[in-house]
Parts: structure tokens; sequence; C-alpha cells
């Protein structure tokens, strides 16, 4: 039969402009979430991480935002280049061990010249 | 680079075949990890290990069967896979405890493509 892909939503911004990228998290008692980059043909690249203490971080052109109330994290990446199309996962850690992670979808987010 | 290194890159087995995939981590980090990505599910945990100790098993079929000789070494040797079973197996370390309770980033290598036939 027809073979079913993992259904990937698609974000496309111009080239200079700003993008967000969404996430939604399960466990309102997760304490540490990361985004990760994935290119075709590579493994997840790490981005940005925060911890539940936080409600924002920045790094070079990203920022996390973190709600805890709404269970939802996003990432800013400002003046998007070619370079960050790839697809984009945010993880949260659901503890236990305490490496337990979760993975979302992701999003695919295309850079439009 | 990461600093995580995984051999084969690519892997065609039929299903009674045996094979092994390695993985290899210059981080001196002391756990690692293997996870699958298919194009059906998000990445999915499959085994961790912290000190060379196994700590996590995901409901991980027998036919998959992981192996950490050291901190640095990491294995999954597959027998009589399934077809099902084609997808991209990642490796990732990290460094644990450094902060009591607290988890830490994992560093990923850039995967086995595994096609079982």
């Amino acid at each position: 039969g027809e073979s079913v892909g993992l259904h990937l939503p698609t974000l496309s911004v111009q080239e200079g402009d700003n993008s967000i990228i969404n996430c939604a998290y399960s466990n309102s008692a997760s304490d540490y979430f990361i985004w990760y980059k994935q290119e075709s043909g590579k493994g997840p690249q790490f981005i940005i991480d925060i911890r539940s203490n936080m409600d924002k971080r920045q790094g070079q052109r990203v920022t996390v935002l973190l709600n805890k109330t709404v269970k939802h994290l996003s990432l800013q990446i400002a003046a998007t280049q070619p370079g960050d199309s790839a697809v984009y996962f945010c993880a949260e850690n659901i503890g236990n061990y305490g490496q337990n992670f979760v993975f979302g979808p992701g999003t695919r987010l295309s850079v439009l010249p | 680079e990461t600093g995580v290194t995984q051999t084969p890159r690519h892997l065609v087995m039929g299903m009674t075949n045996k094979k092994s995939l390695k993985c290899e981590q210059h981080l001196g980090h002391n756990a690692m990890y293997w996870y699958k990505q298919s194009a059906k599910k998000p990445l999915e945990l499959m085994f961790v290990y912290s000190l060379e100790e196994r700590v996590e098993n995901n409901s991980v079929p027998s036919r998959f069967s992981p192996e950490c000789p050291n901190s640095s070494h990491l294995f999954l040797h597959l027998h009589t896979l399934q077809p099902e079973d084609s997808a991209l197996y990642l490796c990732a370390s990290s460094q644990e405890g450094l902060v009591a309770g607290e988890a830490e980033t994992q560093y990923f290598g850039p995967g086995t493509r595994l096609l079982v036939l």
C-alpha cells in the first residue's frame, strides 16, 4: 500500500524576515526544553535550550520563549537566511531519570529568496 | 561536527541478516542514547545508557540489542529485522550529573540510514 509519511507543518518566510516556530508540549512537569535544527541528511543540531525557571532566553539570532501556563514554546529566528531552511524540533524533558526527552513532530522552515 | 560519529552512514540489509551500528562520542560524556527516526513518527527514544549501564528501554523489540562497552562507544546490534524497521537511527550523548536532578543537552550524530528489504 502507499506509505504515508509524517505530515510536517511548513513555514515559508522571505529571506531577511523574522521567523516564529511554535511548539505545544504535553507535560506540565517538564523542566527542560531544547530546540533542534535538522537539515536534510544530517542529525539534529542543538540550537538553544531553556529551563522551566525562565521564560525567555536569547542566543545569536535566536530567542526561545516559554509559556508554562499554556504549555507553549516558541523559537524566534531573526533575519532568516537561506541556511536556516531545515526542520525544527522542540524536545521536552519529561523527567524520571532526567534524560527522557519527548520530541515534537517538527516544523519545516523554507526560506524564500 | 558535533563530536558524535556514527558508522555506517547507510546500510541495506535483508530480514535474515545480522548487522551492527556503531556510535562513538568524542565529548567526554557519560550518557549515550539510541533514537529511531522514521517517516511516520516523531523521533523516538529507544535506549539510554548512563555510566555504561542501561537505564531506559522503551519497549523496544528484542531484535534490537544495544551494547555499551565503555562511555565513548555504543552499539546497536540488529537481527532478523522487519521492513518497518527501516528508518534513520540516531545516536546521542550528554553529560549527566552536572547539577543533581537536571537534564542536560543531548548532542546527536549524523545517523545511520537503514533499509530493510
